[in-house]
């Protein structure tokens, strides 16, 4: 399998443009989540998904974030408009349901810079 | 938010020598997972132990756990320069079990030096 991919790798942007990122899960993982990273905050869980249905937002952090997940192959996180703070490395993981679905498997991340 | 807190933040050391991480949490959880991050990667996941063991090996890995101290290590024996990375503990809740996302440390980095 290839694993978990993510595009794009590198994204710079200017502030107020929208970003689009995506990530494809692992075949048959019916568990997705969207991570941010920074140095400041750590990892931070956004959102994450159940079989396509958004399970918990609690953790994206303004309106300006939204994910989408219009089917089991696929999925979206988008930024609109970016602002600067919102440079980060941004992972998506999946997992399966299991015994020892709680183990997830990340992508390489998507860069992102908002200048 | 935080749940997980690696001590040390960062630890350096020569190859061939043992590197201990530990991790403590907050609340009462259904299991614990040590993952590794290379510089510009993705996070790996090594190993996880469930809250009703106590110690788990694989390889030159070798994971504690004690819940009543809320706390965890990550022994890495004789390490190798390819051990240089970032290493996380994340939580997964007992509260809800329903619930499949995990709460990540902030890490330690780990550096070995040849």
């Amino acid at each position: 399998d290839a694993g978990v991919i993510q595009s794009p790798r590198h994204e710079v942007t200017e502030m107020g443009q929208e970003v689009t990122l995506r990530c494809k899960p692992i075949s048959g993982h019916d568990y997705l989540f969207w991570y941010r990273q920074t140095m400041m905050r750590g990892l931070e869980l956004l959102i994450y998904f159940n079989n396509n249905v958004p399970i918990d937002d609690s953790g994206m952090p303004e309106d300006r974030f939204s994910a989408k997940m219009p089917n089991a192959s696929f999925s979206t996180l988008k930024i609109q408009p970016s602002e600067p703070r919102d440079s980060a490395v941004y992972f998506c993981a999946s997992s399966l349901t299991g015994f020892s679905s709680y183990e997830q498997y990340f992508g390489p991340g998507t860069r992102l810079t908002v200048t | 938010s935080q749940q997980g807190e690696e001590d040390p933040q960062a630890l350096s050391i020569q190859e061939g020598e043992n590197a201990t991480m530990n991790c403590s949490y907050k609340t009462s959880i259904n299991n614990l997972q040590w993952y590794r991050q290379n510089s510009g990667r993705g996070l790996v996941h090594l190993i996880l132990i469930r809250s009703n063991e106590r110690e788990k090996h694989s390889g030159r890995l070798r994971v504690t756990l004690d819940t009543s101290k809320k706390s965890s290590s990550l022994l890495i024996t004789a390490s190798r320069a390819a051990d240089t990375a970032s290493y996380f503990c994340a939580t997964a809740s007992r509260k809800d079990t329903g619930r499949r996302a995990l709460t990540f440390g902030s890490g330690t980095r780990l550096q070995v030096q040849p």
